[in-house]
C-alpha cells in the first residue's frame, strides 16, 4: 500500500500570513496514463471533507485562488497564500493512483 | 452539485450486520464511480470501498475485504454498503463520496456506526 506522510501535523498560523503543508508518498504517484492522482481536501470541525485541489495543482470549482498545489513524483505541497479564518480545520492529501486509495494523517491548521 | 444523503447507521453489537444506504439527488449518479470513506472518532480519513459506475468492478480496503460488500442500484440512484461481522474498530462516521475522476468531488454528511456490546 502507498503510505502518505504529511508534515507538519499541526500548524498554528497568523491571519493574513502564508501556510504550507507537505505530503510525501512512499512511492511515485505517476499513473500509467502519465497523470498524477494526488488531491487535497479540507475538513472543518463537524463537517464532511471538501475537495480543494486535484491532480497536484488543479483547483476545484469554487476554491479560492489563495490555495495552490505543487509537486511531482513523491513530494507535494499545499500552500495558502494568506490564511483566512475560514481556513481552519484539517487538511488531507490523498492518492488515487493505486488501490487501496490512501490518505495522509491530516494537518490541523489553527489560528495563533 | 450532487447531494448525497447517507442513512442506516446506528449502534450494533460486535459480530452483527448493518446496511448503509446513500441516496443521490441527481439522475447522473449512474455516470460516476462511488466510494465509501470512514472516519473513526477523532481520527483521520480511511478509504473503505469503491464501485465502478455500472457496478462491474468493486474495490475494498484490506481491513474490510470479505466482510463488507459495496453495491449500487442506478435505477434508484442509491449506493449501499453491507457490513457483516462488525468489529469495534469499524466504529466510525461513514461517508459516501463521488469519484469525479480519481478524486472525491462530493461528499454526504455521513452516518455514524457504533459497534459496541
Amino acid at each position: 500500500d502507498i503510505v502518505m506522510t504529511q508534515t507538519p501535523l499541526a500548524s498554528p498560523v497568523t491571519l493574513g500570513q502564508p501556510a504550507s503543508i507537505s505530503c510525501r508518498s512512499s512511492q511515485s504517484l505517476v499513473y500509467s496514463d502519465g497523470n498524477t492522482y494526488l488531491s487535497w481536501l479540507h475538513q472543518r470541525p463537524g463537517q464532511p471533507p471538501r475537495l480543494l485541489i486535484y491532480e497536484i495543482s488543479k483547483r476545484f470549482s469554487g476554491v479560492p485562488d489563495r490555495f495552490s498545489g505543487s509537486g511531482a513524483g513523491t513530494d507535494f505541497t499545499l500552500k495558502i497564500s494568506r490564511v483566512e479564518s475560514e481556513d481552519v480545520g484539517v487538511y488531507y492529501c490523498m492518492q488515487a493512483t493505486q488501490f487501496p486509495w490512501t490518505f495522509g494523517q491530516g494537518t490541523k491548521v489553527e489560528i495563533k | 452539485q450532487v447531494h448525497l444523503v447517507e442513512s442506516g447507521g446506528g449502534v450494533v453489537q460486535p459480530g452483527r450486520s448493518l446496511r448503509l444506504s446513500c441516496a443521490a439527488s441527481r439522475s447522473d449518479f449512474r455516470n460516476y464511480a462511488m466510494h465509501w470513506v470512514r472516519q473513526a472518532p477523532g481520527k483521520g480519513l480511511d478509504w473503505v470501498a469503491g464501485i465502478s459506475f455500472d457496478g462491474t468492478y468493486e474495490f475494498y480496503a484490506h481491513s474490510v475485504r470479505g466482510r463488507f460488500t459495496i453495491s449500487r442500484d442506478n435505477s434508484k440512484s442509491t449506493l449501499y454498503l453491507q457490513m457483516n461481522s462488525l468489529r469495534a474498530d469499524d466504529t466510525a462516521v461513514y461517508y459516501c463520496t463521488r469519484n469525479g475522476y480519481y478524486y472525491f468531488d462530493d461528499w454526504g454528511q455521513g452516518t455514524l456506526v457504533a459497534v459496541s456490546s
